[in-house]
């Protein structure tokens, strides 16, 4: 079964830091999802993509935020200065349509720790 | 704007029996989409059943089933016969139908912490 699959698995990084994670969406989807998940409270949305530009952002995805499809088959979110509040699980997800009856698959996150 | 709540963190059960698990949600669309993912000490997001608003039938997925009351905005998880397995965080989620351009976001609750004792 096809698989969304982000990396790496786990990121330690310094307080300032510029952070990329990396995913690999579904090879024929067209949606692209990045949720966050600080531990121990919900998943929360933080953006949404499609067509080369970003459809929807939650108030979270603030300036530091940014997030690129540099070759049609990575989606990368990147973080420019990372706060220990950025620590969380992050979630990749994609869908093959926008409709609801196309289900999500999410990546297995990576785990961002901020030092 | 769209809220799903789980008022219930945590719950047991005994293998071989039946949980139910609760959510509730507001929204004033008429179209829509209700979802439970299910989440492993693993992390990984598991989609465990899909139910659509404007159908009647409750969703089944084997031992998976959802009790759907619209007017009451009510979207159970029922899991018969449990497994050790089915140990995790369950997400309830809120999709928003296509056609109101949201892009399909999902919308969750704070989840619940399901335990399968032995």
């Amino acid at each position: 079964e096809p698989e969304v699959t982000q990396t790496p698995s786990h990121q330690v990084t310094q307080m300032g830091q510029e952070v990329i994670l990396r995913c690999v969406p579904i090879s024929n989807h067209l949606y692209f999802y990045w949720y966050r998940q600080i531990l121990g409270q919900k998943v929360e949305f933080l953006v949404s993509f499609y067509n080369n530009e970003i459809s929807e952002k939650s108030e979270i995805f603030d300036d530091q935020f940014s997030v690129e499809r540099p070759d049609g088959s990575n989606f990368t979110l990147k973080i420019r200065s990372t706060k220990l509040e950025d620590s969380a699980m992050y979630f990749c997800a994609s869908k093959f349509s926008d409709r609801g009856n196309y289900g999500y698959t999410f990546g297995s996150g990576t785990r961002l720790t901020v030092v | 704007a769209q809220t799903v709540t789980q008022s219930q963190p945590e719950m047991s059960v005994q293998e071989a029996e039946t949980v139910t698990l609760s959510c509730t949600y507001d929204t004033s669309e008429s179209n829509y989409y209700l979802f439970w993912y299910k989440q492993p000490p693993s992390r990984q997001m598991i989609l465990v059943i899909r139910q659509e608003a404007y159908k009647q039938q409750n969703a089944t997925e084997n031992r998976f089933s959802v009790n759907f009351q619209k007017a009451a905005k009510s979207f159970s998880l029922k899991i018969s016969d449990s497994q050790l397995g089915d140990t995790a965080m369950y997400f309830c989620a809120f999709m928003k139908p296509f056609s109101t351009g949201a892009n399909s976001k999902l919308t969750f609750g704070k989840g619940i912490t399901l335990s399968v004792r032995p």
